[in-house]
């Protein structure tokens, strides 16, 4: 299975302030990378496809970039509804699988 | 307007048998693979299992092949999953999706919990 791991696993951050999230892959996964954001309901939104593609209906502050194993989330300005779980995921390969998580708090 | 409601969920002993199903309208159903996800207490997100458009190809996690089984009926545009011999590894909320738009899983559910304890 390929490994997907994000960092950090926590960030506290502030209103307007840029982040970056990242995913690493356990091998190459040829930019099928998907990101996801969960709210504490549980509630789950895709945000980016295809490593750089927004959802629709996607703020743009939000991006994605990355090639090979090596792949990030981007927030330009933190608005108040960002502060929530990210979650990266490969589909290179079955099982598709998910990073561990990074929790966006409210410095 | 895509909506997908599971139910079923609830509380059972270890060895014992679920079955959770996913309601699906706004889409055409029996155009899309369907999956479960399904995230542990304060754990990531899992793949659980596929199954294609018509039901004729199905896709499991190495953990629950042989104990779970995926299913659909187009007619009711419904989606299940069949849980037996339950573990108390499989204490989750399970999450049913759909790809429609775009390569990712762009529609779940609003998920529904699954406690396997005695």
């Amino acid at each position: 299975d390929i490994q997907m791991t994000q960092t950090p696993s926590s960030m506290p951050a502030s209103l307007g302030e840029r982040v970056t999230i990242s995913c690493r892959a356990s091998q190459g996964i040829s930019n099928y990378l998907n990101w996801y954001q969960q709210k504490p309901d549980g509630t789950i939104k895709p945000l980016i496809y295809y490593t750089s593609n927004l959802q629709s209906g996607v703020p743009s502050r939000f991006s994605g970039s990355g090639s090979g194993t090596d792949y990030s989330l981007t927030i330009s300005s933190l608005e108040p509804e960002d502060f929530a779980m990210y979650y990266c995921q490969q589909y290179d390969s079955s099982p598709w699988t998910f990073g561990g998580g990074t929790k966006l708090e409210l410095k | 307007e895509v909506q997908l409601v599971e139910s079923g969920g609830g509380l059972v002993q270890p060895g014992r048998s679920l079955k959770l199903s996913c309601a699906a309208s706004g889409f055409t159903f029996s155009n899309y693979g369907m999956h479960w996800i399904r995230q542990a207490p304060t754990k990531g997100l899992e793949w659980v299992a596929s199954i294609s458009p018509s039901g004729g190809s199905t896709y499991y996690r190495d953990s629950v092949k042989g104990r779970f089984t995926i299913s659909r009926d187009n007619a009711k545009s419904t989606l299940y999953l069949q849980m037996d011999s339950l573990r108390s590894e499989d204490t989750a909320t399970y999450y049913c999706a759909t790809r429609i738009t775009t390569t990712s899983f762009d529609y779940w559910g609003q998920g529904v919990m699954v406690t396997v304890s005695s």
